[in-house]
């Protein structure tokens, strides 16, 4: 079946580094997302990866896709207070064109 | 650009009332549009799938009369939530897929709540 999974909470000091941890699985996916959501809003797209690549790199993100554990990780270099949101991990599904399936999402949440 | 609007951002309606949502690509056309709906601090599920000049599909488990789905043109789908009850309560939001690209472009949601 479809199932996409995160931890529900991680705590980072104000300027380390945030990892965001994510497995999923269904071995077909075309492509892996991760999305922001601020409190109240929708969602923007951050990042996403090609099921074919193992890192993807965005000025402080970082994302790495371990396709034989179907792991997915986000990294965000030299977190800021406007980093706190909760981030969702999504993948597509090759047999339905453009369905997005999506995780529980990671609460961020920055420490002074 | 690829921006997604929603109106209205938040609806207070009563009990056995319908309201309308709407779903506009402002700077694209979508050929496909996805209406998730996201009960506080969960994730979003998706509801349905809407086609432009076809039928909307549907998840298992959405009720197709309670939620009505129209996606009249490349730009417009609407989301009817029929008789509502206090348990509709929730954020809906849509998305919209520019024709021949894998990404999915978000609204800003719209917030139900039923009295």
């Amino acid at each position: 079946g479809e199932d996409v999974e995160q931890s529900l909470f991680l705590s980072v000091r104000e300027g380390d580094s945030s990892v965001i941890n994510c497995t999923y699985t269904d071995s077909s996916s075309t492509y892996l997302y991760w999305y922001k959501q601020e409190p109240g809003a929708g969602l923007q797209l951050l990042t996403y990866i090609f099921s074919n690549m193992d890192m993807k790199q965005d000025q402080r993100l970082t994302v790495l896709l371990n396709k034989k554990d179907k792991h997915l990780s986000l990294r965000i270099a030299d977190t800021q207070t406007g980093d706190s949101a909760i981030y969702f991990c999504a993948e597509s599904i090759r047999s339905s064109a453009s369905k997005i399936i999506f995780g529980s999402g990671t609460r961020l949440s920055i420490r002074p | 650009g690829a921006v997604v609007s929603q109106h209205p951002s938040w609806v207070i309606c009563k009990s056995g009332t319908s309201v309308k949502i709407e779903c506009r690509s402002l700077d694209f056309q979508a050929t496909t549009m996805f209406w998730y709906r996201q009960f506080p601090k969960q994730s979003l599920m998706l509801m349905a799938t809407s086609n432009e000049g076809s039928k909307a599909t549907y998840e298992q488990g959405v009720e197709k009369d309670k939620f009505l789905i129209n996606h009249a043109s490349l730009t417009l789908s609407t989301l009817t939530v029929t008789s509502a009850h206090p348990e509709d309560s929730s954020f809906y939001i849509c998305s919209a897929g520019d024709r021949g690209a894998h990404e999915q472009y978000f609204g800003p949601g719209t917030r139900l709540t039923v009295t």
